[in-house]
């Protein structure tokens, strides 16, 4: 079955420093997204891309935030300068059409320290 | 706003009991909804999901739930589970306007404990 991956598992970073989130979504699929989970909490919508432009974003996607699809398969999340208060589980998904469900990939913990 | 609300923080239960997780969401009009199920240590995975037609939705793993529209609930059951079950179970709701697809929102979770 198609996966969508993600990569790394798990980062540590300083505050301040900017990260890169990496994910490969499925290769038929046309919308993709970010969501996070901080510890304890919700599992929270980020931002959604299609047809190489942000589509939708929420509030936590500030000016902080950036996403890129640079080469046709990867699909990037940027944090330019992370806080503390970024720490969280970073999942990236994608979707064939927006009517469908999306396919979540495993996931990448972010720890700022 | 739209909000999706999970009652139960976390469940224990044993094997072989029965299951049903609660969830509720906000709007009134045309939704799609889905439950996810995220083992330990891995990502979320589609357990079902509604858009339309037979409220009551079978889905992997012996899961079923079913869409009430009149209490605005589509809660989560199963009549018999395992350890394996042991999981966050999550409900997610995304809003249709008029055509166009909101994103997914989704309730806090639901901490599924079994015990063997």
């Amino acid at each position: 079955e198609p996966e969508v991956t993600q990569t790394p598992s798990h980062q540590v970073t300083q505050m301040g420093q900017e990260v890169i989130l990496r994910c490969v979504p499925i290769s038929n699929h046309l919308y993709f997204y970010w969501y996070r989970q901080i510890l304890g909490q919700k599992v929270e919508f980020l931002v959604s891309f299609y047809n190489n432009e942000i589509s939708e974003k929420s509030e936590i996607f500030d000016d902080q935030f950036s996403v890129e699809r640079p080469d046709g398969s990867n699909f990037t999340l940027k944090i330019r300068s992370t806080k503390l208060e970024d720490s969280a589980m970073y999942f990236c998904a994608s979707s064939e059409d927006r009517a469908y469900g999306y396919t979540f990939g495993s996931g990448t913990r972010l720890t700022v320290v | 706003a739209q909000s999706v609300s999970q009652h139960n923080h976390h469940v224990i239960l044993s094997e072989a009991a029965s299951l049903e997780l609660g969830c509720n969401y906000s709007y009134g009009g045309t939704v799609n909804l889905f439950w996810y199920v995220q083992y330990p240590g891995q990502h979320l995975q589609l357990l079902l999901k509604y858009f339309s037609g037979d409220p009551l939705v079978k889905g992997i793993k012996g899961f079923e739930a079913e869409f009430i529209k009149s209490k605005f609930s589509f809660n989560l059951r199963k009549p018999s589970v395992q350890w394996s079950d042991t999981a966050e179970y999550f409900c997610a709701v995304r809003v249709n306007y008029g055509g166009s697809q909101g994103n997914l929102i989704f309730g806090k979770g639901t901490k599924l404990s079994v015990k063997p």
